[in-house]
C-alpha cells in the first residue's frame, strides 16, 4: 500500500488550460506539501498544510490553489496553464514535531513519486 | 531564514571509491539537517538526519554524515561506491515554520 500517492503520474496538456493534481497519504500524518522540481532537479516548497489549514504558501502565482479536504488529502489546481509551468511536482507529508523552535521538521517526510507535467 | 549550500553539482567516483558530497548551511538557529537521495522517475528518501545529539549521524545505505557546528557543513559520505548508488542527493535544512529547504542536489555517478 503506497504510503503518499499522486495521480496523475503524468499530464500533457495545452497552455491555457486548467489541471489538477491530486495527493492521499495514508500515514496519519497532518502535515502536507507541494513542491516544484523544475528542469534543474531545484526543489522548492509552494504550499504546506497542517490539520487541513494553510500554514506555508510561498510566491506562487494564484493560478495555483490548493485544497486539502481533510488532513489525508491535499489538491492542486492550476488554472490557465503556462510553459514554465512544466515541472515536476512532488506531494509529500510528516508528522510535524512538537519539539524544538518553531515546530521545526523533526521527522522524514515521505514522498510522493511525483507528477509530470507537461505544458505545450 | 535558513538555507543550505551543496558544493558541486555534479560529483564523479569510481565503483570502491570514497564517496564526498558536501552541504554547508546557513541558520541563526540550532539547525536540523537532512541528506535526501533521488533515484529516477522517483520520488525522495531520507538517508540519514541530524537534530540534536551525537554529531556523527548513521542512514541507510552504508552513508554517514557529520555535523560541523564550527564549519557550517553536513556532508555526507560512503567509504565504498556502488554502482547503485548512482542518483540525485539533496542537503536539506528544516526551516522554521514547518518546511523543508533544500539544496540544489549534487548528482553523483559511479563508473565501473
Amino acid at each position: 500500500d503506497t504510503a503518499v500517492s499522486q495521480t496523475p503520474k503524468y499530464l500533457v496538456t495545452q497552455m491555457g488550460n486548467d489541471k489538477s493534481i491530486k495527493c492521499e497519504q495514508n500515514l496519519g500524518h497532518d502535515t502536507m506539501y507541494w513542491y516544484k522540481q523544475d528542469s534543474k532537479k531545484f526543489l522548492k516548497i509552494m504550499f504546506s498544510y497542517n490539520n487541513k489549514e494553510l500554514i506555508i504558501n510561498e510566491t506562487v502565482p494564484n493560478r495555483f490553489s490548493p485544497k486539502s479536504p481533510d488532513k489525508a488529502h491535499l489538491n492542486l489546481h492550476i488554472n490557465s496553464l503556462e510553459l514554465g509551468d512544466s515541472a515536476v511536482y512532488f506531494c509529500a507529508s510528516t508528522q510535524t514535531g512538537t519539539g524544538g523552535l518553531g515546530g521545526r521538521i523533526t521527522g522524514e517526510l515521505f514522498f510522493g513519486e511525483g507528477s509530470r507535467l507537461t505544458v505545450l | 531564514a535558513q538555507s543550505v549550500t551543496q558544493l558541486g553539482s555534479h560529483v564523479s567516483v569510481s565503483e570502491g571509491a570514497l564517496v564526498l558530497l558536501r552541504c554547508n548551511y546557513s541558520s541563526s538557529v540550532p539547525p536540523y539537517l537532512f541528506w535526501y537521495v533521488q533515484y529516477p522517475n522517483q520520488g525522495l528518501q531520507l538517508l540519514l538526519k541530524y537534530t540534536t545529539g551525537a554529531t556523527l549521524v548513521k542512514g541507510i545505505n552504508g552513508f554517514e554524515a557529520e555535523f560541523k557546528k564550527s564549519e557550517t557543513s553536513f556532508h555526507l559520505t560512503k567509504p565504498s561506491a556502488h554502482m547503485s548508488d548512482a542518483a540525485e542527493y539533496f542537503c536539506a535544512v528544516s526551516e522554521i515554520g514547518t518546511a523543508l529547504i533544500f539544496g540544489k542536489g549534487t548528482t553523483l555517478s559511479v563508473s565501473s
